[in-house]
């Protein structure tokens, strides 16, 4: 597609469920990153695949966030047993390799109630 | 650790005004720095970027400078719109295999007619 896709872009769901969050990248770009931005706060990274495989996940805040890429495209964010801290927008990101920044798509706004 | 730290928002001005967003960074090695902007309703897109020392990144009217000696790479516009309205966050990344972003929290600027 012409830029990065996230679906969905709202999403409420009840503390305790789990929840997958799902990130198209634009085509042919290797490189893909998530991150979380909490309210009046800057982006905060949690995930970086090249390809296929989670080349950092260091940003990852516990177990109860994982997230794969099987294909080395579509990549999906899944939280277990959310919590309302978990609350926040998740951003996704793109991009060519050797490139200088990113894509990044419009985000979901997870609400855990 | 890498850090950014942006003027604290929000910024109010004229439309016609000069604009300086001031952004400052600790790195432990050779940062690329970045402004991304987000309208409101819409995705971070990145505004500018410089990848070396006295480099000057432009977009839109935005210029930044890369000075190394005080670690800063503020953002002027000489002559803001009301459309110039939005989220500015600055960045730096440190490329180490991945390309992570380090963001600062944010500036939100609005400019009155």
């Amino acid at each position: 597609g012409a830029g990065v896709s996230q679906t969905p872009s709202n999403k409420v769901t009840e503390k305790g469920k789990y929840v997958e969050l799902r990130c198209d990248p634009i085509s042919g770009h290797t490189a893909l990153y998530w991150y979380r931005q909490s309210l009046g706060q800057g982006p905060e990274f949690l995930i970086y695949f090249q390809g296929t495989g989670a080349a950092d996940d260091s940003g990852l805040p516990n177990d109860r966030f994982f997230a794969v890429r099987p294909e080395g495209s579509v990549s999906t964010l899944k939280i277990q047993r959310t919590e309302r801290g978990d609350s926040a927008v998740y951003l996704c990101a793109s991009s060519a390799q050797g490139s200088y920044g990113y894509t990044f798509g419009s985000g979901t706004r997870l609400t855990v109630v | 650790g890498d850090s950014v730290t942006q003027m604290e928002g929000p910024v109010t001005l004229s439309e016609e005004a000069f604009l300086t967003i001031n952004c400052t960074y600790t790195a432990t090695g050779y940062p690329s720095l970045f402004w991304y902007v987000q309208y409101p309703g819409e995705g971070l897109q990145l505004l500018l970027k410089a990848t070396k020392a006295d480099d000057k990144g432009s977009n839109k009217g935005f210029e930044a400078t890369y000075r190394k000696e005080t670690t800063s790479f503020h953002l002027e516009k000489g002559s803001v719109q009301v459309s110039d309205s939005a989220v500015y966050f600055c960045a730096l990344s440190i490329i180490q295999g991945a390309q992570k972003l380090v963001f600062g929290q944010g500036t939100r600027l609005t400019i009155n007619p």
